[in-house]
């Protein structure tokens, strides 16, 4: 069974970074583009940042552009979301997605249980 | 950038009652490129359906897809008491944003 597990998140101050993780497991982490999605308390779901299989293309969400970095280590089965300069409007749960198809924009078929950013001083 | 409005916001239903959530466009969407999701409490979500009508792997047949361009509907065909949950409507035309709609919750009646 595919498996994803974030970790990473916790409270920091505004302005402050934080570096989250996603552990992928059971299925050949290389061959798939990867997504970032978040869900701040109570809300809905917002698209972060994807980023293709060989780290070729990346896209970001207008809001976190120049403050948040993707990327990913095919060889430890592994994908990062660097946040840097982050706001109160960041406090989320931040949730990693296998992306299904061909397109880094198709549908996230599997996804990880979420980890908790919250930005408050 | 493609606005998405789903409809209704809340619906009360009652199992074995027939489920029809709609999600509108501001724009049409390429190639039916739809897709719904369903999220539980305290849960991550799960795809339901994409390409508009197909079902994703282990997605039971009372749920379907239908529609095109604009207008797109998840029907569920006879509400099993797990299916009382929140529904996402996500387009994912060929260049991003990646969109999601706000929601409806389906509750029981």
């Amino acid at each position: 069974e595919v498996q994803l597990v974030e970790s990473g998140g916790g409270l920091v101050k505004p302005g402050g970074s934080l570096r989250l993780s996603c552990a992928a497991s059971e299925f050949t982490f290389s061959g798939y583009s990867m997504s970032w999605v978040r869900q701040a308390p109570g809300k809905g779901l917002e698209w972060v940042s994807s980023i293709s299989s060989s780290s070729s293309y990346i896209y970001y969400t207008d809001s976190v552009k120049g403050r948040f970095t993707i990327s990913r280590d095919n060889a430890k089965n592994s994908l990062f979301l660097q946040m840097d300069s982050l706001r109160a409007e960041d406090t989320a749960v931040y949730f990693c997605a296998r992306v299904q198809g061909y397109t880094l924009t198709s549908p996230m078929d599997y996804w990880g249980q979420g980890t908790l950013v919250t930005v408050s001083s | 950038e493609i606005v998405l409005t789903q409809s209704p916001g809340t619906l009360s239903l009652s199992p074995g009652e027939r489920a029809a959530l709609s999600c509108r466009a501001s724009q049409a969407v390429s190639s039916s490129y739809l897709a719904w999701y369903q999220q539980k409490p305290g849960q991550a979500p799960r795809l339901l359906i994409y390409g508009a009508s197909s079902r994703a792997a282990g997605v039971p047949d009372r749920f379907s897809g239908g529609g095109s361009g604009t207008d797109f509907t998840l029907t569920i065909s006879r509400l099993e008491p797990e299916d009382f949950a929140l529904y996402y409507c996500q387009q994912y035309g060929g260049s991003p944003p990646i969109t999601f709609g706000p929601g409806t919750k389906l509750e029981i009646k």
